[in-house]
């Protein structure tokens, strides 16, 4: 299993244009999530989907869309992109399962810079 | 190297010894409470979760308490090891939600 994987690994982006980070994972998982993490500020959950064709908000989702038409992808699209949304941005599953729907499986992550 | 964790606090511990690492949490409402470990450059990773009815709970090495009286949960890692080096963050599974929400973190330093 490649377990979560993540692209682009970089991204730099002017002020104003979008564009789509990619997530995928292999194992089924019926729990997704996306969160930033900027330095000394830990991570804050952006988007979440409990499964295909259900998304909902997180604590910051103000900037950026998602949708979840699969069950193994999971993409983050930012509509109009900000030099405060220049972070590293984490995509991660989870199974249902109830006694292992903790334990997420993170991907390495995209490094994106706003320009 | 990963630029996370400027601000964050950092636990200095000799080799050998154990770790405790501390986190104050703020939703009642929250069903489980699960710690991550996050090494330079990677994503995080589960270590133990705890459910929100228990107060103790036990896996290979690690150890979490869960005080709700004063709503504080703590990782103790007994002896610990170079391996053990990371940002090590508290999370909490919010009750009817399926979402995660990230606490602060804390930086485990390891002296040899």
């Amino acid at each position: 299993n490649a377990g979560v994987t993540q692209t682009p690994k970089f991204q730099v982006l002017k002020t104003g244009q979008s564009m789509t980070l990619q997530c995928a994972q292999d194992m089924n998982h019926e729990y997704m999530s996306w969160y930033r993490q900027d330095p000394g500020m830990g991570l804050r959950l952006i988007h979440y989907s409990v499964g295909a064709g259900i998304t909902d908000q997180g604590e910051v989702p103000n900037g950026y869309n998602v949708s979840r038409s699969t069950t193994e992808d999971f993409p983050l699209r930012l509509l109009s992109a900000a030099p405060s949304q220049t972070s590293v941005y984490f995509c991660a599953s989870s199974t249902r399962d109830r006694g292992k729907m903790n334990e997420q499986f993170f991907g390495p992550g995209t490094r994106l810079t706003v320009l | 190297g990963e630029s996370v964790g400027l601000h964050l606090p950092t636990l200095s511990v000799q080799e050998g010894d154990n770790s405790i690492i501390n986190c104050a949490y703020s939703n009642s409402a929250s069903d489980y409470f699960i710690w991550y470990k996050q090494e330079s450059g990677k994503g995080p990773q589960f270590i133990i979760d705890i459910r929100s009815n228990m107060d103790k709970r036990q896996g290979q090495r690690v150890t979490v308490l869960l005080n709700k009286t004063v709503k504080h949960l703590s990782l103790q890692i007994a002896a610990t090891q170079p391996g053990d080096s990371a940002v090590y963050f508290c999370a909490e599974r919010v009750g009817s939600a399926s979402k995660i929400i990230f606490g602060s973190g804390t930086r485990l330093s390891i002296r040899p």
